[in-house]
């Protein structure tokens, strides 16, 4: 059974970078699966922030290209997220899942979700 | 960019059918899935490839694509269905979820 758990600093400065941090279990990174990272707001729907693929290939939201980027550690089985120039608007509850590739395109397995708080 | 439509909200008596509908252009050529969330949890999905029913998701979750429009049908709704529902889709190498409908069972 997949299993997804992020981990990462709570709170972070305005202006600051965000970094996050998805372990996976039960399966290897190195499957066909992408590895994604979604975002809520509190209170709000759920944003598709992007994705990473075996050999490094990624996939962003447009609205967030310029400031992220998503990378896999193999060695480690895991995945991370880099959001800079952050605002108060990033804060949000962030998922780590696991996309189901072509052509299903749906997320399979989600971790639990972590809080990050951006304030000055 | 392409973009997913959902009603904000919709409501249903118990035993009722509840249908929750997504659109967007040329839907009915994507593979579209539906997302089940419940305060304080990560989303599950309900749906897949339009149609296709996980594994431990109750016979009363079905699904339908065509057109411009998906819809999520619960027949039978029970107290438990409440909840958020999102659609998603992907296009041109990137994911699209819908805005979200809150189902509300009363």
């Amino acid at each position: 059974q997949v299993q997804l758990q992020e981990s990462g600093t709570g709170l972070v400065k305005t202006s600051g970078t965000l970094s996050l941090i998805c372990a996976v279990s039960g399966v290897s990174v190195n499957n066909n699966n992408w590895w994604s990272w979604v975002r809520q707001p509190p209170g709000k729907g759920l944003e598709w922030i992007g994705e990473i693929y075996r050999g490094g290939k990624t996939n962003y939201n447009p609205s967030l290209k310029t400031r992220v980027t998503i990378s896999m550690d193999m060695s480690k089985n895991q995945f991370s997220l880099r959001l800079t120039s952050v605002t108060a608007a990033d804060t949000a509850v962030y998922f780590c899942a696991s996309l189901a590739p072509s052509p299903q395109y749906f997320f399979d397995s989600w971790g639990q979700g972590t809080l990050v708080t951006v304030s000055s | 960019s392409f973009e997913l439509t959902q009603p904000p909200s919709v409501s249903v008596s118990p035993g009722q059918t509840a249908r929750i509908t997504c659109s967007g252009d040329e839907l009915g050529e994507k593979y579209v899935a539906w997302y089940q969330q419940k305060p304080g949890q990560s989303p599950v999905v309900v749906i897949h490839q339009d149609n296709k029913r996980p594994s431990g998701i109750p016979e009363r979750f079905s699904g339908s694509n065509s057109g411009t429009t998906a819809t999520l049908t619960i027949s039978g709704t029970q107290a438990m269905d409440d909840g958020d529902y999102y659609c998603q889709a992907w296009e041109s190498s990137t994911v699209v979820f819908g805005g979200g409908t809150k189902l509300t069972v009363l």
